[in-house]
């Protein structure tokens, strides 16, 4: 199985803030690599998917790059509504894999 | 727009089997084409993890690390899908999304997902 490693695990932040949050797979997933976003007892919701492309509906302070094995989230002006848990996830192969989450909080 | 929601029972007893169903309202589960439908799971306070697929044609596949007990299954004439995870343990205590998944060969994710439940193994 690809291990996923996101860094860090938490953050604290304040509103207004630029974020970066790491992916790390352990073999190359070409851009087979999404992020989801996860609220307090909600379901997961897809943010970005192929590395970089942003899914309708998500601000546009939210943007995902990288390649291989070196991904990274970026939230350009934290908003209050953006802290929460974020994961990412390999659709490169079966079985798929998650990060372990980077929990964003508020400073 | 398509919308998930699981239902089932939220207490299985130790080596028992789980079982829980997933309703999918606002499209039809046989549209087939991309689309792929699926359980992941959510241990307390812990990360994702995948657990199988099914597609309408009934084709499956399984997490290796589950596939000895699981079993996946849609009944298209109710538009849903099925779980079934035989010999469960407390290690099976989870949260439980179904999942609409993806797979274009280039587009790859899971969107929408279900509310989610909890599933708890004990006596």
């Amino acid at each position: 199985d690809i291990q996923m490693t996101q860094s860090p695990s938490s953050l604290s932040a304040s509103v207004g803030d630029r974020v970066t949050i790491a992916c790390r797979p352990s073999h190359s997933v070409g851009s087979f690599l999404n992020w989801y976003q996860q609220k307090p007892g909600k379901a997961p919701n897809l943010l970005i998917s192929g590395a970089s492309s942003l899914q309708s509906g998500v601000p546009p302070r939210f943007s995902g790059s990288g390649s291989e094995t070196d991904f990274t989230l970026t939230i350009s002006s934290l908003q209050p509504e953006d802290f929460a848990t974020y994961y990412c996830q390999q659709s490169y192969t079966f079985p798929y894999t998650f990060g372990q989450g980077t929990r964003l909080e508020i400073k | 727009q398509v919308q998930l929601q699981e239902s089932g029972p939220g207490l299985v007893k130790p080596s028992q089997t789980l079982s829980l169903t997933c309703t999918v309202s606002g499209g039809s589960i046989s549209s087939g084409g991309y689309f792929y439908w699926s359980w992941i799971r959510q241990h307390p306070g812990k990360g994702l993890e995948w657990i199988g697929y099914v597609y309408y044609s009934g084709s499956t596949y399984y997490n290796p690390s589950l596939k000895t007990r699981v079993s996946i299954s849609v009944d298209t004439s109710k538009n849903q899908f099925s779980l079934r995870l035989s010999s469960v343990t407390a290690a099976d205590t989870a949260m439980y999304y179904c999942a609409r998944g993806r797979d274009s060969g280039y587009d790859r994710w899971f969107d929408p997902w279900g509310q989610g439940t909890l599933v708890t193994v004990s006596s």
